[in-house]
């Protein structure tokens, strides 16, 4: 267990519909990062947040959003989905604002969009 | 931009067998890297980091890697692969400044018995 919880950790749902996705950091680190993995595309920055505000943008798409709460955990919405955003979506927290000393994941959260 | 190259997308190995997992990264300033492994169906795990100092770095299930500034390389070595090895690997970069790491497109790792 890394400390970094996601959930859920499938979710299998329609073109059109919205979904959130959850991620509580690890205890004390301030800093949540989202990412997007694929075969075709690997592994995609999407957002950062540090200590509830958007702190980096990577290739987020506009249908995609996200935020950051006091408690710090973090939702990611995705809506009006296509086909293609089928992946796994992974959470990964840091302590400070930069990821200089490396990130720890969650266990992700694969979804399927039919 | 940051940009990592790792030039594998699969190597194969039998157990016990020493492996080698290539990473190129692309800046010229400072420079911190760093190796990733995710099992299958988990996320990522930090397997070890460079950021300053002695250029040989190790993990604690007898992985290391060596940054070499000149070649511009970061490559992970085993001297010896087990079955539980098997995973996908993956190089990152952070540099220039900037908050988020660019990782490679991963390496699989496919050890046989």
């Amino acid at each position: 267990d890394s400390g970094v919880t996601q959930t859920p950790k499938h979710l299998i749902t329609a073109t059109g519909q919205r979904v959130t996705l959850r991620c509580s950091p690890r205890s004390g680190d301030l800093s949540v990062y989202w990412y997007q993995q694929s075969l075709d595309q690997g592994l995609q920055f999407l957002i950062q947040y540090y200590n509830g505000e958007e702190r980096a943008k990577g290739n987020i798409l506009e249908r995609f959003s996200a935020q950051q709460f006091p408690d710090l955990h973090s939702e990611l919405n995705l809506s009006s989905l296509e086909l293609g955003d089928s992946a796994l979506y992974f959470c990964a927290s840091s302590a400070g604002g930069q990821s200089n000393y490396g990130y720890t994941f969650g266990s992700g959260t694969r979804l399927t969009v039919v | 931009a940051q940009s990592v190259t790792q030039l594998d997308s699969q190597v194969p190995v039998f157990e016990e067998a020493p492996v080698e997992l290539r990473c190129n990264y692309s800046s010229s300033v400072s420079v911190y890297l760093f190796w990733y492994v995710q099992y299958p169906n988990q996320g990522l795990q930090l397997l070890l980091k460079y950021l300053s100092g002695s250029t040989l770095v190790e993990s604690i299930n007898g992985f290391e890697a060596e940054f070499n500034k000149s070649q511009t390389s970061f490559h992970l070595r085993k001297p010896s692969v087990h079955i539980s090895d098997t995973a996908e690997y993956f190089c990152a970069e952070l540099s220039g400044g900037s908050y988020i790491p660019t990782f490679g497109r991963g390496t699989s790792l496919i050890v046989h018995p």
